[in-house]
């Protein structure tokens, strides 16, 4: 199976900040990844697939980039809603495998 | 509204069963291959079996193939059948429609259901 390393484990930033979190795969996964929001009690919300691609709905401060085997989930300046768990996924192979998570937290 | 309801989870001892249900609304089920994830505080979101549209073509995560079956019919319900529980099939798991857009997103889970409890426990 394909394994997904996500760092940090845990984010600490302010509202306003600009924040990065990595992941990435075990072998390459093309751009066949997704990037999900989890808030406490409810289930995870798709955020960008293939990479880099918006999913409706979602804001733009939210971005994308990668390929291969390292992928980044980008927010442009964080809002107080965004402070939640993230996950990415990657589906390039039917066993579909997510990574461990990021925690971000308000600093 | 688009919609998915789980129900079916609760206490059950290891080696017993338990049956999950997904009840869909406000789509149309039978375009849309289907999906259980779990998750767990220690190990995070696993992806647990998918199934395409007509019930034809099925997957598992290697440590629940041969004991959980996916299944769907033709009232927009989707299932699971766990046999053989084990302690550590304990987890919260969620229905999930895998998400439609031309292809680039096949594979990704657009709609979730609020999960379901399975407790595996003696």
């Amino acid at each position: 199976d394909i394994q997904m390393t996500q760092s940090p484990s845990t984010l600490s930033a302010s509202v306003g900040d600009r924040v990065t979190i990595t992941c990435r795969a075990s072998q390459s996964i093309s751009s066949w990844l997704a990037w999900y929001q989890q808030k406490p009690g409810k289930a995870p919300n798709l955020l960008i697939y293939k990479a880099s691609s918006l999913q409706s709905g979602v804001p733009s401060r939210f971005s994308g980039s990668g390929s291969g085997t390292e992928f980044t989930l980008t927010i442009s300046s964080l809002q107080p809603d965004d402070f939640a768990t993230y996950y990415c996924q990657q589906y390039n192979s039917y066993s579909r495998t997510f990574g461990q998570g990021t925690k971000l937290e308000i600093k | 509204e688009v919609q998915l309801v789980e129900s079916g989870g609760g206490l059950v001892q290891p080696g017993g069963s338990l049956r999950l249900s997904c009840a869909a609304s406000g789509f149309s089920f039978n375009s849309y291959w289907m999906g259980w994830v779990r998750q767990t505080p220690g190990k995070g979101l696993e992806w647990v079996a998918n199934i395409q549209q007509d019930g034809s073509e099925k997957h598992y995560v290697d440590s629940v193939q041969g004991r959980f079956t996916i299944s769907r019919d033709n009232a927009n319900s989707l299932y699971l059948q766990m046999n053989s529980l084990r302690t550590e099939d304990t987890a919260v798991y969620y229905c999930a429609r895998t998400a439609l857009c031309g292809g680039d997103c096949y594979g990704t889970f657009d709609i979730w259901g609020r999960g379901t409890v399975v407790t595996v426990s003696s």
